[in-house]
């Protein structure tokens, strides 16, 4: 079944403690974005990758990281977590960011920082 | 930048027609996408639109202008599974997809 997987699904965490939340898509898609959905805020860009090893910040990017050193997987990474980053996050790919490609997202990674 | 625009929160009665609007500002235009997203779950692609004008699929159609920077998402005959958050998506000159806020809407019998 082609979709976008994310781990872990749900997590509590403290302050400072780094954790990643991991991102794998098996339809060979080129483009991958990861997303935060806050309550009357809508999703947010994290981050973006056009393909291996292309990565760039999106609207709100601050206090993570991605890599994409495989086309299937794209990792975000929170080093320092903070009460703010408490959110619903989402990671979504396509084939391509043009035509009429579009998102397949991953079913949520629901992130609480105390 | 881009700026989009979409009524916060809509109800209507079940059976009835809703139209949520959609207004864009933006640098370029390469195409704008409906998404629907019920509560808890992940957004799921509806509608595409690059060219102007109607495109129809099912009890849902999408309408573009993009002189006006304007586009709706009209539902036909609602159901009650039709309540979620419905999300305008739009592409710029940079082709990366940027996301309004999402209008809720509630479907009532």
């Amino acid at each position: 079944e082609a979709q976008v997987t994310q781990n872990p699904r749900y997590l509590i965490t403290v302050t400072g403690k780094k954790l990643t939340v991991t991102c794998s898509q098996n339809m060979n898609h080129e483009y991958m974005s990861w997303y935060r959905q806050d309550p009357g805020l809508g999703l947010r860009q994290i981050y973006y990758s056009m393909n291996v090893e292309v990565t760039d910040k999106g609207d709100v990017p601050e206090g993570y990281k991605v890599s994409r050193k495989e086309k299937r997987n794209f990792p975000l990474i929170l080093e320092s977590p903070s009460p703010n980053q408490t959110s619903l996050y989402f990671c979504a790919s396509s084939w391509s960011s043009s035509g009429a490609n579009v998102l397949t997202f991953g079913a949520g990674s629901r992130l609480t920082v105390l | 930048g881009q700026n989009i625009d979409q009524p916060t929160e809509m109800t209507a009665t079940e059976g009835a027609i809703v139209q949520i609007n959609c207004t864009y500002q933006t640098s370029g235009f390469n195409g704008l996408f409906w998404y629907q997203q019920h509560a808890g779950e992940a957004p799921t692609f509806l509608s595409y639109n690059v060219l102007d004008g109607l495109e129809e699929k099912g009890r849902f159609s999408s309408f573009l202008s993009r002189s006006k920077g304007y586009s709706y998402l009209l539902l036909k005959e609602l159901q009650m599974k039709d309540s979620a958050s419905y999300l305008c998506a739009v592409r710029g000159g940079s082709y990366i997809p940027t996301f309004g806020r999402g209008t809720s809407l509630i479907v009532h019998p």
